[in-house]
């Protein structure tokens, strides 16, 4: 079956890194995607990585991918204030037509 | 080049009644997915709509259903509200079923409240 599994809450400082992990089942996912949604707001695409990746830098992001273990993680480098928001990990397969989401972890950053 | 465009922005209804909610895609995309964020949960995929045609669906009963036009704007409907159809709709649209992720242009949504 597809399910996506995240912790709900983590709470940093600033500046300091954040982590955020995700557990997924489907074995045929192509791309596994980090979005990220601010109160009120849609979502917007952070990265994403293709599945045979195992890890990706974008600038203060980093992606890491254990296919093996069917485990993705985010780290957010020098996390701030407006990093605050719910991140969601999603899934896709190559012949899927649509994404399955995490239930969002919800990142709170302390000044 | 415009984004997604939904509405209304918020929305309350009666339980029993009926709700249309609009999707004007991202120029040039002629695909639209729709998507049921519960409080507190992930986007729940409803269906995707690819050239007007239905490409695929969701585990949501019949009273979900949906159109999209020749200009590939979408509607999603509702019938019969129930208290747990309370949630935020989005939107997204792309080109083509196989869209690279970076693709993939979600709306800010559709907050509907039944009571």
């Amino acid at each position: 079956g597809e399910d996506v599994e995240q912790s709900l809450f983590l709470s940093v400082r600033e500046g300091d890194s954040s982590v955020i992990n995700c557990t997924y089942t489907d074995s045929s996912s192509t791309y596994l995607y980090w979005y990220k949604q601010e109160p009120g707001a849609g979502l917007q695409l952070l990265t994403y990585i293709f599945s045979n990746m195992d890890m990706k830098q974008d600038q203060r992001l980093t992606v890491l991918l254990n296919k093996k273990d069917k485990h993705l993680s985010l780290r957010i480098a020098d996390t701030q204030t407006g990093d605050s928001a719910i991140y969601f990990c999603a899934e896709k397969g190559d012949s899927s037509y649509k994404l399955i989401f995490g239930s969002g972890t919800r990142l709170l950053v302390r000044p | 080049e415009t984004g997604v465009t939904q509405s209304p922005t918020h929305l309350i209804k009666t339980r029993g009644q009926q709700v249309t909610l609009r999707c004007s895609s991202q120029s040039g995309h002629n695909t639209v997915s729709w998507y049921q964020q519960a409080l507190g949960q992930g986007p729940q995929f409803i269906f995707q709509y690819y050239r007007e045609e239905e490409n695929g669906r969701g585990n949501f009963p019949p009273r979900f259903s949906g159109l999209q036009f020749p200009n590939y704007s979408s509607e999603l409907n509702v019938n019969a509200l129930e208290l747990d159809d309370s949630a935020l709709y989005l939107c997204a649209s792309s080109l083509g079923v196989g869209a690279l992720p970076s693709g993939y242009t979600f709306g800010s949504g559709t907050r509907l409240t039944v009571v």
